[in-house]
């Protein structure tokens, strides 16, 4: 069964850094777009990014455009979030996502898969 | 893109449900709909306006027309008390505010 484990969450100052990590297995993790969803305390989802299958290709939010990095491994099934110059307005639960279809250069498809999700808290 | 759904809907065990998702000229694009109980990661319930993955009850559906896409909860149990999201992609992926469904 598709299962997907989110780890790296914690608390950290305003201006660190922090890398997430989603641990993936269960399927063909290497053909499938992946995604960062992320979710403040009592607020609703936001979008994060998103990694092509192959990894050359990313997309973000414009509200961590320039500070949070996406990329993967392949070979190791697991996906990676890097978080810099960190607010407090980042502070959320941070979910790792599947795109629904894979073996596609696109990724604007419906999210099938979540993990639990890895909370991240940003607090002097 | 903005996608607008009510705060709340309450309904009693039994009855039907229905969870609103406006946007402009949303018939335009595909609506997923996501379930997210209490401490929960969110579950894919609907997605492209009316299909629904393998294993969600046929009680829910989905419809979009206008500027309005609907959810439908039919023959409401106390188990599909949750947080409600609707998402489309435009430029970006956007999420609908969420709806708390309340099973009186």
């Amino acid at each position: 069964q598709v299962q997907l484990v989110e780890s790296g969450g914690g608390v950290v100052q305003p201006g660190r850094s922090l890398r997430l990590s989603c641990a993936a297995s269960g399927f063909a993790f290497s053909i499938y777009p992946m995604h960062w969803v992320r979710q403040a305390p009592g607020k609703g989802l936001e979008w994060v990014g998103v990694i092509s299958y192959d990894g050359n290709n990313k997309d973000y939010a414009d509200s961590v455009k320039g500070r949070f990095t996406i990329s993967r491994d392949n070979s190791k099934n697991t996906l990676y979030l890097q978080l810099n110059s960190l607010r407090p307005g980042d502070t959320a639960i941070y979910y790792c996502a599947r795109s629904s279809t894979g073996y596609t250069t696109s990724w604007f498809y419906p999210f099938d898969f979540w993990g639990q999700g890895t909370v991240v808290t940003v607090s002097s | 893109y903005v996608l607008t759904q009510p705060p709340s809907v309450s309904v009693a065990p039994g009855q039907t449900a229905r969870i609103t998702c406006g946007g402009n000229n949303i018939v335009s694009k595909s609506v997923h709909w996501y379930q997210q109980k209490p401490r929960q990661a969110p579950v894919l319930v609907v997605y492209d306006d009316a299909d629904r993955p393998s294993g969600i009850p046929e009680r829910f559906s989905g419809s979009n027309s206008g500027n309005t896409a609907t959810l439908t909860i039919s023959r409401v149990e106390a188990g599909d008390e949750a947080d409600y999201y609707c998402h489309v992609w435009d430029t970006t992926s956007v999420f609908g505010g969420g709806t708390k469904l309340t099973v009186l």
